[in-house]
């Protein structure tokens, strides 16, 4: 089955630091990965996404993820946060029949000014 | 455009009980996916709905189902409510569904509290 793992649950950084969140999907197939973000009293939103091509992929506020084939992954990347990045993070995968997304359990990022 | 909708905002039901969730996909869009989200846990896939048609199914129980419209609006519909239904409910829709990997765009959710 698939799914999808987040190993950071809990990140606490200063304004200016730079960002890593991971993200290891167990999928054989084709998959399609995805990082959205939920601020707080906010529905989750797309920050950025990978169906096919350049395995690095830019997305909405500075944000980037580089989708690494052979090691699974496909970690989230900021170089330098702001206290507005202060939110739930959730890496999540489609399936072959893209009927279903995956999700990993999320990694609350607390940025303090 | 409008975006996803879903009512109630809240809920609080008893043990036993049914309950109906209701959302309004994106305009344009004919697919959508229902997911539970638990405190402290990422969401997970309930149902999709295509053209009024169910498209797949996570690893829910039967008294979990649901409904599409015409328009496009759906249904989740949870019957004889247990304690561990209590979940943050969401709703998601887009442009269709299949091997393509549409992107997905989700409501604010219904908080639905079992007691």
């Amino acid at each position: 089955a698939q799914s999808v793992s987040q190993h950071n649950h809990h990140v606490i950084l200063s304004e200016a630091a730079s960002l890593e969140l991971g993200c290891n999907y167990s999928y054989g197939g084709t998959v399609n990965l995805f990082w959205y973000v939920q601020y707080p009293g906010q529905h989750l939103q797309l920050l950025l996404k990978y169906f096919s091509g350049d395995p690095l992929v830019k997305g909405i506020k500075g944000f980037e993820a580089e989708f690494i084939k052979s090691k699974f992954s496909f970690n989230l990347r900021k170089p330098s946060v702001q206290w507005s990045d202060t939110a739930e993070y959730f890496c999540a995968a489609h399936n072959n029949a893209g009927n279903m997304l995956t999700f990993g359990g999320g990694t609350r990022l607390m940025v303090k000014p | 455009e409008t975006g996803v909708t879903q009512s109630p905002t809240h809920l609080i039901k008893t043990r036993g009980q049914q309950v109906t969730l209701r959302c309004s996909s994106q305009s344009g869009h004919n697919t959508v996916s229902w997911y539970q989200q638990a405190l402290g846990q990422g969401p997970q896939f309930i149902f999709q709905y295509y053209r009024e048609e169910e498209n797949g199914r996570g690893n829910f129980p039967p008294r979990f189902s649901g409904l599409q419209f015409p328009n496009y609006s759906s249904e989740l519909n949870v019957n004889a409510l247990e304690l561990d239904d209590s979940a943050l409910y969401l709703c998601a829709s887009s442009l269709g569904a299949g091997t393509g990997g549409y992107e997905q765009y989700f409501g604010p959710g219904t908080r639905l509290t079992v007691t």
